[in-house]
């Protein structure tokens, strides 16, 4: 069955560096993947989907890599800032093929004024 | 365009009760998928619903239903509760089609009930 780890269960950064979560993800070969942010007692927020054939995909201070071969993706958040701090999650479409999403556990991410 | 209600917020419950959840999806949402998230098992997939029809369902007893309306609004129930029941259900929906065709797999969830059972 797919699996999904997500590096950390928490990372603590200093504000102004950049953060890096690590997704790996085993037994599957995804056409895409999907990062959400999550802050307490909230529901999951879409960032950003990178397909199988895209290297690398941007979004403001955000950057997310897909590497197929490694069965990994890096999330990366440069200049972080204390309203960075949430928890991270990545997520895989089902490998059935169904429409819902295979979460990893996520990172909380702490950024430190 | 509102996003995903889910009611209600906060619920508690003793053994052995059931309970319903309710969620409106975003307007023009037909899809509407239900996760159960705990500490220990992070986000985990109950169901989800396209057009009135459970479409997929995950690894949960069948103590778990839903169902979805006409008008795409959902319901979840949980029958004779368990004390590891206690959880935050999420509820998400997602468009039929977007931009590459991957934007319907984006799921846009609600803030969740979160469920105490005692």
């Amino acid at each position: 069955s797919q699996k999904i780890e997500q590096n950390s269960e928490a990372l603590n950064i200093q504000e102004g560096k950049t953060a890096t979560l690590t997704c790996n993800y085993t037994n599957y070969s995804p056409a895409y993947l999907q990062w959400y942010r999550q802050d307490p007692g909230r529901g999951p927020v879409f960032l950003l989907l990178i397909r199988e054939n895209e290297k690398e995909k941007r979004k403001e201070r955000l950057k997310v890599t897909f590497d197929t071969t490694l069965k990994q993706s890096l999330f990366h958040i440069t200049a972080s800032q204390p309203a960075d701090s949430a928890t991270y999650l990545c997520a895989l479409p089902d490998q059935t093929g169904a429409n819902n999403l295979f979460f990893g556990t996520g990172t909380r991410l702490t950024v430190i004024p | 365009k509102a996003g995903v209600t889910q009611t209600p917020r906060y619920l508690i419950k003793t053994r052995g009760q059931q309970v319903t959840l309710s969620c409106s999806p975003i307007s023009g949402h037909r899809s509407v998928s239900w996760y159960q998230q705990t500490p220990g098992q992070g986000l985990q997939f109950l169901f989800e619903y396209f057009s009135e029809t459970q479409r997929n369902k995950g690894n949960f007893p069948g103590r778990f239903s839903g169902r979805q309306f006409s008008n795409s609004r959902s319901e979840m129930n949980v029958s004779t509760l368990e004390l590891g029941d206690s959880a935050l259900y999420l509820c998400a929906s997602s468009p039929e089609t977007g931009t590459g065709g991957l934007a319907k797999n984006i799921q846009y969830f609600g803030a969740g009930t979160r469920l105490s059972v005692l």
